[in-house]
């Protein structure tokens, strides 16, 4: 079964340095996401992106976010300066159109 | 006013029970509705797309009202390992996905 794949599950970094976050999308979806769970907390969306650009982003996703599809594969989140409050689970989603959105296995961010 | 509110419970049920989760939306101009199933530190799984005119798959059936702007989720005969957080969700028309808090399943034995 085809799945999202996220590398690394976790990511341990210093306060103010970048971080990328990667994600292999489902091959034939069409539209990608990241969200974000706060441990203890909801879901919550930050970006998706369809056809090359971000279609929509939320208040989380401030200029310290961006997101790039680099190649036909990858999906990678960056965050230019991290703080504490950045830590967090961070999952990647696909969909195709008009299907459900398929979550990766998440990456495990702790911000020191 | 929470976009979509769940009570967080949690319930906790024999092995074998029926349970009921309720959810309810905010934003009439929601087009999608899902059921995901999150274990602890782990990703959300889709469990089912939910439909107005209610559907089941095996021991679940979800039921949209969008009069009420209400999702349900019911369980039958439940499991030891359905025990997990069960997320009620709403898309729009950009398929963003917006997620309740959660309510917790516990079954025992």
């Amino acid at each position: 079964e085809p799945e999202v794949t996220q590398t690394p599950s976790h990511q341990v970094t210093q306060m103010g340095q970048e971080v990328i976050l990667r994600c292999v999308p489902i091959s034939n979806h069409l539209y990608f996401y990241w969200y974000r769970q706060i441990l203890g907390q909801k879901v919550e969306f930050l970006v998706s992106f369809y056809n090359n650009e971000i279609s929509e982003k939320s208040e989380i996703f401030d200029d310290q976010f961006s997101v790039e599809r680099p190649d036909g594969s990858n999906f990678t989140l960056k965050i230019r300066s991290t703080k504490l409050e950045d830590s967090a689970m961070y999952f990647c989603a696909s969909s195709g159109v008009n299907t459900e959105a398929f979550f990766g296995q998440g990456t495990r961010l702790t911000v020191v | 006013r929470k976009e979509v509110e769940q009570d967080p419970g949690p319930f906790n049920v024999p092995e074998g029970a029926t349970v009921a989760f309720n959810c309810t939306y905010s934003n009439s101009a929601s087009q999608s509705f899902f059921w995901y199933r999150q274990d602890c530190r782990k990703e959300p799984k889709l469990l089912m797309s939910v439909y107005s005119s209610g559907n089941e798959d095996g021991r679940f059936t979800a039921q949209l009202n969008r009069a009420s702007q209400y999702i349900s989720l019911l369980i039958r005969d439940s499991k030891l390992s359905d025990s997990a957080t069960y997320l009620c969700v709403s898309g729009d028309s950009s398929y963003k996905l917006i997620f309740g808090s959660g309510t917790r399943l516990l079954v025992r034995p």
